[in-house]
This record gives C-alpha cells, sequence and structure tokens, in this order.
C-alpha cells in the first residue's frame, strides 16, 4: 500500500520570498515521487519526478524537491515565488516507474501575495 | 503534437440517467487511465486501459465502467448517476513502458453536474 499526505492545505507567499510546500509519503516498496500543478480550469502539469535516481530534482519553472528516505519527504521549494506560481499543488506516488496507477496527495492551494 | 482531449467539457445530468465520456491519448500512447476529482475526495484513480484490456481497478462501485478501443482512445460510463458523481473526471495517457518512467499526460477534464 502507498499513500501520501500533504502537511498544509494552503500556503501563501509574499512574490519574491520562497516557496515550500511539504509532502511525506509511505509506501511498501520503493516508491517514484512527483509533483504535479493544477492551474484553475486546467489539466494537470507535472513539475518534477523522482524515480531512484539523484535525490535532489529539479523540475520546471524554477522547482526543485529532494527525496529523504530517513524521514519519508519529499518537499516542494522554489527560491522565489512568481505570481504566476499561483495553482494547486499535488504530491504523488506510485510504485516503482509505473505511470499507470497514480496516488495522489490531498493537493495545498499556494497563494502568491503581490 | 497534440494534447490529451477529452469531451466533453462540461456535462449537466439528473440522477438516474447514465453518461458518457471520450478520451482521446497523445498519438502513440496506449496506457489510459482515469481518474475522479471532489472537493471532498480529491483526486482517486478508477481505472486503467492498455491494448483495450482494463489492467487495474480503483474502489468505486459497478456503476463506473470503461473501454479502450483499438486506436487507444478510451470512453468511460456512468450508470444511474447519482448526485455524488458530480465531479471532474480526468483521462491521462502514458506510453506505459516497462523499463523506465513514463510521464501520465492529463486532459483538461470533463466537468459532470448531477442534479
Amino acid at each position: 500500500a502507498q499513500s501520501v499526505t500533504q502537511l498544509d492545505s494552503h500556503v501563501s507567499v509574499s512574490e519574491g520570498t520562497p516557496v515550500l510546500l511539504r509532502c511525506n509519503y509511505s509506501s511498501s516498496y520503493s516508491p517514484s515521487l512527483f509533483w504535479y500543478v493544477q492551474h484553475p480550469n486546467k489539466g494537470l502539469q507535472l513539475l518534477l519526478k523522482y524515480t531512484s535516481a539523484a535525490t535532489l530534482v529539479k523540475g520546471i519553472n524554477g522547482f526543485e524537491a529532494e527525496f529523504k528516505k530517513s524521514e519519508t519527504s519529499f518537499h516542494l521549494t522554489k527560491p522565489s515565488a512568481h505570481m504566476s506560481d499561483a495553482a494547486e499543488y499535488f504530491c504523488v506516488v506510485t510504485r516503482g516507474g509505473s505511470a499507470r496507477q497514480l496516488t495522489f496527495g490531498s493537493g495545498t492551494q499556494l497563494t502568491v501575495l503581490p | 503534437k497534440a494534447g490529451v482531449t477529452q469531451t466533453p467539457r462540461y456535462l449537466i445530468k439528473t440522477r438516474g440517467q447514465q453518461v458518457t465520456l471520450s478520451c482521446s491519448p497523445i498519438s502513440g500512447h496506449r496506457s489510459v487511465s482515469w481518474y475522479q476529482q471532489t472537493p471532498g475526495q480529491g483526486l482517486q484513480f478508477l481505472f486503467e486501459y492498455f491494448s483495450e484490456t482494463q489492467r487495474n481497478k480503483g474502489n468505486f462501485p459497478g456503476r463506473f465502467s470503461g473501454r479502450q478501443f483499438s486506436n487507444s482512445r478510451s470512453e468511460m460510463n456512468v450508470s444511474t448517476l447519482e448526485l455524488g458523481d458530480s465531479a471532474l473526471y480526468l483521462c491521462a495517457s502514458s506510453l506505459a513502458r516497462q523499463a523506465r518512467w513514463t510521464e501520465a499526460f492529463f486532459g483538461q477534464g470533463t466537468r459532470l453536474t448531477v442534479v
């Protein structure tokens, strides 16, 4: 069995300040972990993925995440928030490298204040 | 390259009716997965099809069904609609190679409202 817990349902930051979205995972198997972003009335877009290679993963739009097995965490960070980053973010786990069945966290709504 | 296309984008149905949603995957993708997104339950996996066969199924009642055609296009059907079926239904396609991760690409979804 596998699951993810997103520790914050809402996060607000000011434009230009760092972003931290927290995610803890649970998996009986070696997990693959991802962050997806969903803008209003849009589909889901993959930000970045961890699939057992480098533990520090860089994604699109300046986002990155670090896989920490000892802490079962996969937190998403960005050094400087932009207004266009305002969206809902989902932490996702899947077994192995399969894209076929994704288990989503409950989502974190990011608000970026001017 | 065209993305994942879901039709229709919006639907309003009455309780007790049935509905069919369509998903056209990215050209060359053979795996299609369906997800239900609601404010209360979040994003939940419905089922996944590969080469016209259902390979995985989530924890949904039998009123939810699907199929995949030889051109990889997929449909999902919900019979005897209930108010709780109101949701955004998302389709994702992927290459589904065994040897390495292949990204899941999502469509914009079909917004189903049951009244």
